[in-house]
């Protein structure tokens, strides 16, 4: 497709299991973020990706939160020993890179931990 | 944190009639974006409007942006059902990383 997909659209877990958030993005768009989003707020900035340079992890709220982007293609958000305040919809985006570029967001995870 | 800021929180208005949502935020910006969010899912990327420009248009959307107040309004016009869902404006900062911060969001509602 050409838009930017997650999987899974939905992801219902266990307090204390681990969890993977998988991210595709538009091809060729050097830019990749993550977001999250609690029920009726804003989006939250988790860790930003750009090309081959180190990413911004500054917005991760925890050391339990870790991503990666594998061949400068796709991401994986993972949550480790997940929280009941992990809950919430994560998002993706892509962009092209340029500074301030627009950004093209995925359909979201909505995460729910029991 | 949070940048940007919109207000109002929540607009419920008839259909037909123009809806303005502001957004302030604190600190130099690049440019300034707003997005649309239906259901809670992936936003939609409106229009983006320069440091340097003072008005933009887009189809029935009008986005103005004052540096001097560090504000930026998006009027609506004629608004549809269609229109209901959260805008969320998202600054885009001078210098530093090349990310966006996103304000809190208004709920526009259109009744028919």
């Amino acid at each position: 497709g050409a838009g930017v997909s997650q999987s899974p659209s939905n992801k219902v877990t266990e307090k204390g299991k681990d969890v993977e958030l998988r991210c595709d993005p538009i091809s060729g768009h050097t830019a990749l973020y993550w977001y999250r989003q609690s029920l009726g707020q804003g989006l939250e900035f988790l860790i930003y990706f750009q090309g081959n340079s180190a990413p911004d992890k500054s917005g991760l709220p925890s050391d339990r939160f870790s991503a990666e982007r594998t061949g400068g293609s796709v991401s994986t958000l993972t949550i480790q020993r997940t929280q009941q305040e992990d809950s919430a919809v994560y998002l993706c985006a892509s962009s092209l890179g340029v500074t301030n570029n627009e950004q093209f967001f995925g359909p979201g995870t909505r995460l729910t931990v029991l | 944190s949070q940048q940007g800021e919109e207000d109002p929180q929540a607009l419920s208005i008839q259909e037909g009639e123009n809806a303005t949502m502001n957004c302030s935020y604190k600190t130099s910006i690049n440019n300034l974006q707003w997005y649309r969010q239906n259901s809670g899912r992936g936003l939609v990327h409106l229009i983006l409007i320069r440091s340097n420009e003072r008005e933009k248009h887009s189809g029935r959307l009008r986005v103005t942006l004052d540096t001097s107040k560090k504000s930026s309004s998006l009027l609506i016009t004629a608004s549809r059902a269609a229109d209901t869902a959260s805008y969320f404006c998202a600054t885009g900062p001078i210098q530093g990383a090349q990310k966006l911060v996103f304000g809190q969001g208004t709920r526009l509602t259109i009744n028919p």
